[in-house]
């Protein structure tokens, strides 16, 4: 079975500096997913980015970037130029390639943000 | 855009009670989950259904039930709800292919059981 860790429970940052939240993972599989979800404080969960394991490159969208270490089995996520909008829960998530599309979750990282 | 709802965002309920949780997503998805959360521990597949009728035990089955009756719905049922099932419920959805690849999340039903 899959598991996740997240070792930071909460982190915080000054606004418009950067910031990364570590997740490591193990796994046998050599094909599968990795994602970054975001929990604000109004709860609904929300899709920041997704990496998958066969590519190399590591994602990126807009402030939000992933440094994907496959053999280190560590998947962890910059925030650039943070801002308050930003503060929320994240959580880590292993998917296996098919298999029902289920997920395992980290232990989610809360971080704050400070004006 | 995707759509799922909750009943309910916060609920109190007895010890012993029977809790019906009802999720509903409106983007035809076969692929239904619930998932419980709590601090420290991310979150936790409870059950799931991969079309109407079909369920399969998640992580943490134990003292809960499921129903699908009907694809755009997924109940979760508590037949006799314990103060340790306090915690906050997670629906989510998704097609069964590959893309897209995310699941897609309802707001939450926050649970106290007294």
């Amino acid at each position: 079975a899959q598991t996740v860790t997240q070792s930071q429970p909460e982190m915080s940052v000054q606004e418009a500096e950067t910031v990364t939240l570590s997740c490591t993972y193990d796994t046998s599989e050599s094909d599968y997913y990795l994602f970054w979800y975001k929990q604000p404080p109004s709860r609904q969960m929300i899709l920041v980015i997704r990496q998958e394991a066969y590519k190399q490159q590591n994602a990126t969208e807009n402030r939000f970037s992933v440094n994907f270490q496959k053999a280190a089995k560590s998947f962890s996520l910059k925030i650039s130029d943070s801002q308050l909008g930003d503060a929320a829960m994240y959580f880590c998530a292993y998917r296996s390639r098919g298999a029902g599309n289920m997920l395992t979750f980290g232990g989610g990282t809360r971080l704050m943000v400070k004006p | 855009d995707v759509k799922v709802t909750q009943s309910s965002r916060y609920l109190v309920k007895r010890t012993g009670e029977k809790v019906f949780l009802e999720c509903v997503q409106d983007m035809d998805h076969e692929n239904m989950f619930w998932y419980r959360q709590d601090p420290g521990l991310g979150l936790r597949l409870i059950y799931f259904s991969y079309d109407v009728k079909m369920k399969e035990k998640g992580d943490i089955p134990e003292g809960y039930s499921v129903s699908r009756e009907k694809k755009e719905r997924f109940s979760l049922i508590l037949e006799s709800a314990s103060t340790n099932q306090t915690s906050m419920y997670l629906c989510a959805s998704k097609p069964p292919a590959d893309k897209p690849y995310e699941q897609y999340f309802g707001p939450g039903t926050r649970l106290t059981v007294t």
